[in-house]
């Protein structure tokens, strides 16, 4: 499974736009990347996935080059409720005996007002 | 859709002693993943159940077990219980086929052991 790098931590005021950045320069042909976010003492939600270009959901936005070696979140105007932390993913999900997602450190964005 | 529900949401428990947490996937899904969170170890895999048999299994001793039934509902076993076990029990679901590779999982179990 393909390791991933992504910042510790990022700072953001309310109402603006936060780009998290996921480098992941052995990802395999089959790979998805998936996108996850954690509250404290919850479990990761689901937040997007995608396989190459842009993909855009009602919450966020997934920026994948042609190379696939790294993608980007993308969420808008983000509010003080969007404070947690966000795990970016890459595995073949799709195959049929793989369950084990390997999640590294997140980046914990802090949200300010 | 009812999403994944996990019981009991904080169990206490004292060294030795075994534990065992109950998992209900969404409707539909026949796949149920288990994993710890700590703050020093992050998450990490425990194992993976489909169709009542594990698929995968992650790097823990033996002490950790689990089972599915026929419902797909799960169950995760503990024994002996450590210190160390002390952790965030998440369990996820997912649906087999095309396009249904996405995890969804449940709020956790906080077990903490005296």
């Amino acid at each position: 499974l393909a390791k991933t790098t992504q910042p510790i931590s990022m700072d953001s005021y309310e109402g603006q736009e936060v780009n998290i950045t996921c480098s992941h320069n052995n990802i395999a042909t089959n790979d998805y990347i998936t996108w996850y976010q954690q509250f404290p003492s919850q479990g990761p939600r689901f937040i997007i996935q995608g396989y190459k270009t842009k993909v855009t959901n009602e919450v966020a936005s997934l920026f994948i080059p042609a190379d696939r070696k790294s993608s980007t979140l993308s969420l808008p105007r983000v509010s003080l409720s969007d404070t947690a932390v966000y795990y970016c993913l890459v595995g073949d999900y799709g195959s049929s005996n793989t369950g084990k997602l390997i999640f590294g450190q997140g980046t914990t964005l802090q949200v300010k007002p | 859709k009812a999403g994944v529900t996990q019981t009991p949401r904080y169990l206490i428990k004292t060294r030795g002693q075994q534990v065992t947490l109950s998992c209900s996937p969404i409707s539909g899904h026949r796949s149920v993943s288990w994993y710890q969170q700590t703050p020093g170890q992050g998450l990490q895999f425990l194992f993976e159940y489909f169709s009542e048999t594990q698929r995968n299994k992650g790097n823990f001793p033996g002490r950790f077990s689990g089972r599915q039934f026929s419902n797909s509902r799960s169950e995760m076993n503990v024994s002996t219980l450590e210190l160390g076990d002390s952790a965030l029990y998440l369990c996820a679901s997912r649906g087999t086929g095309l396009g249904t590779n996405i995890q969804y999982f449940g709020a956790g179990t906080r077990l903490s052991v005296l």
